[in-house]
């Protein structure tokens, strides 16, 4: 596709259920990142994969939160046994490279929503 | 670690008048600095970066942003703004060698009134 592609875009969960969020990322884009949008806190950083090196995971908040990206190409992000502050928008970048040389382009995000 | 401030949250401007959005940084060094623009159900936009050299960047849609060492500063600017420019406006600072791992501010949203 054109542009990064996240699916679902809105998922409404119960408390204590797991769920998977995932990204496609821009062909040929080797960077992909994922952030979380909460209501006034602005973007925070979870995750990064650059090609086959080791992935940069300090920003995942606990030990519920999981990602991996198959074949260097499609991520997803998996949330185990959610809580009502997961709820928030969770967002997918990539980029063909390092962010000096180029820029991280973003999908629409999936808004998840724990009851 | 590095941090952003944006200490506006909520800005209003007519249309056609100047706008300036501030952003603050904390970082040791010389950081790498985005602008990015979010509009209502769009995606997150690049709007200019700073990473070296001229400190007066040009970004699209008419936007600048000075990067002022000694104020830790580096703030957006736009001389005429249009409707079309109501949107929430993110500052991020990423840290030299590792400009994956950005830090959001909180965001700014611009309204426009006619």
């Amino acid at each position: 596709g054109a542009g990064v592609s996240q699916s679902p875009s809105n998922k409404v969960t119960e408390k204590g259920k797991d769920v998977e969020l995932r990204c496609d990322p821009i062909s040929g884009h080797t960077a992909l990142y994922w952030y979380r949008q909460s209501l006034g806190q602005g973007l925070e950083f979870l995750i990064y994969f650059q090609g086959n090196s080791a992935p940069d995971k300090s920003g995942l908040p606990s030990d519920r939160f999981s990602a991996e990206r198959t074949g260097g190409s499609v991520s997803t992000l998996t949330i185990q046994r959610t809580q009502q502050e997961d709820s928030a928008v969770y967002l997918c970048a990539s980029s063909i490279g390092h962010l000096r040389n180029t820029e991280a382009f973003f999908g629409q995000g999936t808004r998840l929503t724990v009851v | 670690a590095q941090s952003v401030t944006q200490p506006d949250i909520h800005i209003t401007v007519s249309e056609g008048a100047s706008l300036e959005l501030r952003c603050n940084y904390s970082y040791g060094a010389t950081p790498y600095l985005f602008w990015y623009v979010q509009s209502p159900g769009q995606g997150l936009q690049l709007l200019l970066k700073y990473f070296s050299g001229d400190t007066l960047v040009q970004g699209i849609k008419g936007f600048e942003a000075e990067f002022k060492r000694s104020q830790s500063s580096f703030n957006l600017r736009k001389p005429s703004v249009h409707w079309s420019d109501a949107a929430e406006y993110f500052c991020a600072v990423g840290i030299t060698g590792t400009a994956s791992k950005l830090t959001f501010g909180t965001g700014t949203r611009l309204q426009v009134t006619l």
